[in-house]
């Protein structure tokens, strides 16, 4: 099993709103990813949780923070974001983060527009 | 079968052609590289995968070849079917950062 759960699968807020994406793998995976997706481009690096600490932050605002209470489970939480925010937020994992032949696998994306 | 010697962003091929998708890397020191799927409204699903000390891998229906002298990989899918239409993102790994390529719309027409 590769399955990688996202939920919600779509979601629209306003600037003002608090909302929180969630993101659920039950491989054992060691390490958990978020990626934003703008249409028609490649997935970029936001965060990355190795062993449920946060190990990687790609000068993400603050507006967007990350959360990994448990090995199976990762967070995003939402705060007065910008329309230029709305994308597919994607959420992956692999067996360890600190091995660079380690294969992530992805979830179906949330579909997050700010009005 | 169709094939692109640079990478373009589209690629249209007929039912039961093969296709070619190209891909440059950048970073010399990448040993990991990875071929993702990726249909409308869902996330990049994973293809094929392959290490540096490698230059060849074969799956079910798809090869991916890696040139390292030239920092070139390619996917090969043979006899591409309708179900292969989707945007086809390679993507490099040296440590625990994932870089994608562009990506390549790959359209079939039956």
């Amino acid at each position: 099993d590769t399955e990688v759960t996202q939920t919600p699968k779509h979601l629209v807020m306003g600037m003002t709103n608090k909302k929180s994406l969630k993101c659920e793998q039950h491989m054992g995976h060691r390490a958990m990813y978020w990626y934003k997706q703008k249409a028609k481009k490649p997935p970029e690096l936001m965060f990355v949780y190795s062993y449920e600490k946060l190990s990687i932050n790609e000068s993400v605002p603050s507006r967007f923070s990350p959360e990994c209470p448990n090995s199976s489970l990762l967070n995003l939480h939402l705060h007065a974001l910008q329309p230029e925010d709305s994308a597919l937020y994607l959420c992956a994992s692999s067996r360890a983060g600190g091995l660079s032949t380690d294969t992530q696998y992805f979830g179906p994306g949330t579909r997050l527009t700010v009005l | 079968g169709e094939s692109v010697g640079l990478h373009l962003p589209t690629l249209s091929v007929q039912e039961g052609d093969n296709s070619i998708i190209n891909c440059a890397y950048s970073n010399s020191a990448s040993d990991y590289f990875i071929w993702y799927k990726q249909e409308s409204g869902k996330g990049p699903q994973f293809i094929i995968d392959i290490r540096s000390n490698m230059d060849k891998r074969q799956g079910q229906r798809v090869t991916v070849l890696l040139n390292k002298t030239v920092k070139h990989l390619s996917l090969q899918i043979a006899a591409t079917q309708p179900g292969d239409s989707a945007v086809y993102f390679c993507a490099e790994k040296a440590g625990t950062a994932l870089i994608f390529g562009k990506g390549t719309t790959l359209s079939v027409s039956s």
